[in-house]
C-alpha cells in the first residue's frame, strides 16, 4: 500500500552545520510532496513543496531534492539554527496525479540543534 | 496570509461526554477540509475528508458514528467526538485546501488537544 517513511527518527547537528533529512515514498504515481516542520504542541508548518516534474527546489535556507527513480525525497537545511529544532515530516499527496489535499505523512525526524 | 483556526486549543472532558472541535478558514473559502489525529511522538494520521454541503469521507478504521464531521459552510468544519473515552485523548489537527491562483494550497490549523478523563 501507499506509505511515506523516514530513514532516521532523530538527527542531531551542530549549530551552523547543514542538515539533511531523508524520506522514502512508495507510490510512484504521486506527483506532489511537501515538507512540514512541527514544533511541540503546534500544527504543521509548511516549509517547501515540490512536484514530480522537478528534481530540486530551493527556498530560503532550505532545498528539497526529489529522486523519482528510487522514490526518495530529502530536505536540506543550510546553516542550521537552534530555531530549526523541531520534528520534520515529509508528506505525500494522496490521489496520485491530482492535488487532492489529502496527505500521507511520514513518521517524522526530530532535528536537534546543538549550540 | 491565509490562516486556519481551530477552537478550542485545549479541552478536557469527562468519559462518556461529547466534545466539539471547530476548524475555520479565516480569509479564504475551503470547499474541502481534512481532519488528522496525532498521538504523542507519532505522525499525523488522516481521519476524514470534510466536504462542504455533503457527507464526510472517512478513512479506513475510523468510526464515522464516533467522529461526527459537519461542514455546513465554506469556512467552517466541526469534528465532534461522541461518547469520548480516555483512548480518544489526542491532538486533533485540521487542514484546509484553498484555491489560490493556479494551485491548491494546503493550510493547517494549530491543533486541538483533547484530554478525556
Amino acid at each position: 500500500g501507499e506509505s511515506v517513511g523516514l530513514h532516521l527518527p532523530t538527527l542531531s547537528v551542530q549549530e551552523g552545520d547543514n542538515s539533511i533529512i531523508n524520506c522514502a515514498y512508495s507510490n510512484s504515481a504521486s506527483d506532489y510532496f511537501i515538507w512540514y516542520k512541527q514544533e511541540s504542541g503546534k500544527g504543521p508548518q509548511f516549509i517547501i513543496d515540490i512536484r514530480s516534474n522537478m528534481d530540486k527546489r530551493q527556498g530560503q535556507r532550505v532545498t528539497v531534492l526529489l529522486n523519482k527513480t528510487v522514490k526518495h525525497l530529502s530536505l536540506q537545511i543550510a546553516a542550521t539554527q537552534p530555531g530549526d529544532s523541531a520534528v520534520y515530516f515529509c508528506a505525500e499527496n494522496m490521489g496520485g496525479s491530482s492535488n487532492t489535499g489529502k496527505l500521507i505523512f511520514g513518521q517524522g525526524t526530530t532535528l536537534q540543534v546543538k549550540p | 496570509g491565509a490562516v486556519v483556526s481551530q477552537h478550542p486549543s485545549r479541552v478536557i472532558c469527562k468519559s462518556g461526554t461529547s466534545v466539539k472541535i471547530e476548524c475555520r478558514s479565516l480569509d479564504f473559502q475551503a470547499t474541502t477540509m481534512f481532519w488528522y489525529r496525532q498521538f504523542p511522538k507519532q505522525s499525523l494520521m488522516l481521519m476524514a475528508t470534510s466536504n462542504e454541503g455533503s457527507k464526510a469521507t472517512y478513512e479506513q478504521g475510523v468510526e464515522k458514528d464516533k467522529f461526527l464531521i459537519n461542514h455546513a459552510s465554506l469556512t467552517l468544519s466541526t469534528l465532534t467526538v461522541t461518547s469520548a473515552h480516555p483512548e480518544d485523548s489526542s491532538f486533533y489537527i485540521c487542514s484546509a485546501r484553498g484555491r489560490f491562483g493556479s494551485g491548491n494550497t494546503i493550510y493547517f490549523g494549530e491543533g486541538s488537544w483533547l484530554t478525556v478523563v
